[in-house]
């Protein structure tokens, strides 16, 4: 069936650093990527998305690129906070005709103070 | 306006034991969801429901019924407990599928432990 990898499972980094988190899709008739990010005991809640016909978005420290030709996207967050410290997941929409998301398995950005 | 509420928050059950799980949302949405969240293996989808009186599954349906009998409500049914059931449960709404208006809500959670 189709599939979202996404990479890495985990992601340490320092304070003030930039943080990637990349995902792959099966899909070529994938059209809307979105990210959701889920701090230790809450709800997963949307942070960015995107759409097949923009290649770039931007939302103060966080951005997401998507490539279709190699049919993956990617998460940045720049100069990082203990508050960004969470998991994150990245999702595609799937066809068929519902059209409902499949998520990877998440990463876990850890932002060392 | 709640969002998304599921009940109950904790559950503890033997195997073999049979419960339900209530996901309801005040919002209109003609999409519903439920997930389980198991370390590791991040949302996985057991079930899904496009409206009213229709319910489809998804990647984890095994063990597991639903009902989608009222708009606002979408009911997960364990019928026979079994440890590997013991997941994070995350029920979720949206108001269409598909690239228009798909943006998740998602509830609280409901953790359940399976002995």
């Amino acid at each position: 069936g189709e599939n979202v990898e996404q990479h890495p499972s985990t992601l340490s980094v320092q304070e003030g650093d930039s943080a990637v988190i990349k995902c792959t899709y099966s899909d070529s008739a994938s059209n809307y990527f979105p990210w959701y990010k889920q701090e230790l005991g809450k709800r997963p809640q949307l942070i960015i998305d995107i759409r097949s016909n923009v290649g770039e978005k931007k939302d103060q420290r966080i951005a997401v690129t998507l490539n279709k030709t190699a049919k993956h996207f990617s998460l940045h967050i720049t100069e990082t906070q203990p508050e960004d410290s969470a998991v994150y997941f990245c999702g595609a929409y799937f066809g068929g005709g519902s059209y409902i998301p499949t998520f990877g398995r998440g990463t876990s950005l850890i932002v060392h103070p | 306006n709640a969002g998304v509420t599921q009940t109950p928050k904790f559950r503890v059950l033997k195997t073999g034991q049979s419960m339900t799980l209530l996901c309801a949302q005040d919002m209109n949405h003609e999409y519903m969801y439920w997930y389980r969240q198991d370390p590791g293996m991040g949302l996985r989808l057991i079930h899904y429901s496009v409206g009213e009186g229709t319910t489809a599954k998804g990647e984890v349906p095994d063990g597991y019924n639903v009902s989608r009998l009222k708009k606002q409500n979408f009911l997960l049914g364990l019928e026979s407990a079994a440890p590997s059931q013991t997941s994070v449960y995350f029920c979720a709404s949206s108001l269409q599928g598909g690239s228009g208006a798909n943006v998740l809500t998602f509830g609280a959670g409901s953790r359940l432990t399976v002995l």
